[in-house]
């Protein structure tokens, strides 16, 4: 069984200031995880991707996240938001198991920024 | 290349009809997942193809819900006597990554949303 938690229905940020986005995860075997962004009236867009290569990942748009196993979380941080990252976002754990690949999203992060 | 085209747009129906949503994947992606989003929610898995065959659809949350992809591209979501709690946008994925690699990043349509009046 697999299952994400976001930690924060709503984060919001002033223009300029950091960004974190809190993501913890249970799963029975070694997991993929994975951002995506949905921007209003928008399709789900991948942000970057965990698979068990280098724990701190690097994403589009100055986004990163970093994976810590004895934490199971996989937060996702940006040194600097800008108005256009405004959006919601979700946490998504995956692994393969008996011939299955089923991503299981977390509810979502709505992101605010203010300027 | 053109992204994964979900049709239609927007559907408005009266309970107790019948629905169906189509989505066309990216060339190639064998791999197609249908999700259901309801108002302030994450995606909620329905119901997984590799190829033609469903090879998970433990998400169809009951028997009025049905899906197909006769030919392994596109696919056919399928709702018969919809009711109000029907009412979501409902979510296309592709992915070229078989079942069996960890690593496949899905490719989304911008949906389908379903209103059930």
């Amino acid at each position: 069984a697999q299952s994400v938690t976001q930690l924060d229905s709503h984060v919001s940020v002033s223009e300029g200031t950091p960004v974190l986005l809190r993501c913890n995860y249970s799963s029975s075997y070694s997991p993929s995880l994975f951002w995506y962004v949905q921007h209003p009236n928008k399709g789900l867009q991948l942000l970057l991707k965990y698979t068990s290569a280098a724990t701190l990942v690097k994403g589009i748009n100055g986004f990163e996240a970093e994976f810590k196993k004895s934490e199971t979380s996989f937060h996702l941080t940006k040194p600097s938001a800008h108005m256009s990252d405004a959006a919601e976002y979700f946490c998504v754990v995956s692994h393969a198991s008996g011939g299955s690949y089923i991503p299981t999203f977390g509810r979502g992060t709505s992101l605010i920024v203010h300027p | 290349g053109a992204g994964v085209s979900q049709t239609p747009s927007n559907k408005v129906t009266e309970k107790g009809k019948y629905v169906e949503l189509r989505c066309d994947p990216i060339s190639g992606h064998t791999a197609l997942y249908w999700y259901r989003q309801s108002l302030g929610q994450g995606p909620e898995f329905l119901i997984y193809f590799q190829g033609t065959g469903a090879a998970d659809d433990s998400g169809l949350p009951n028997d009025r819900f049905f899906a197909v992809r006769p030919e392994g591209s596109v696919s056919t979501l399928k709702i018969q006597r919809t009711e109000r709690g029907d009412s979501a946008v409902y979510l296309c994925a592709s992915s070229y990554t078989p079942a069996t690699q960890n690593t496949g990043e899905l490719f989304f349509g911008e949906g389908s949303r379903l209103t059930v009046l």
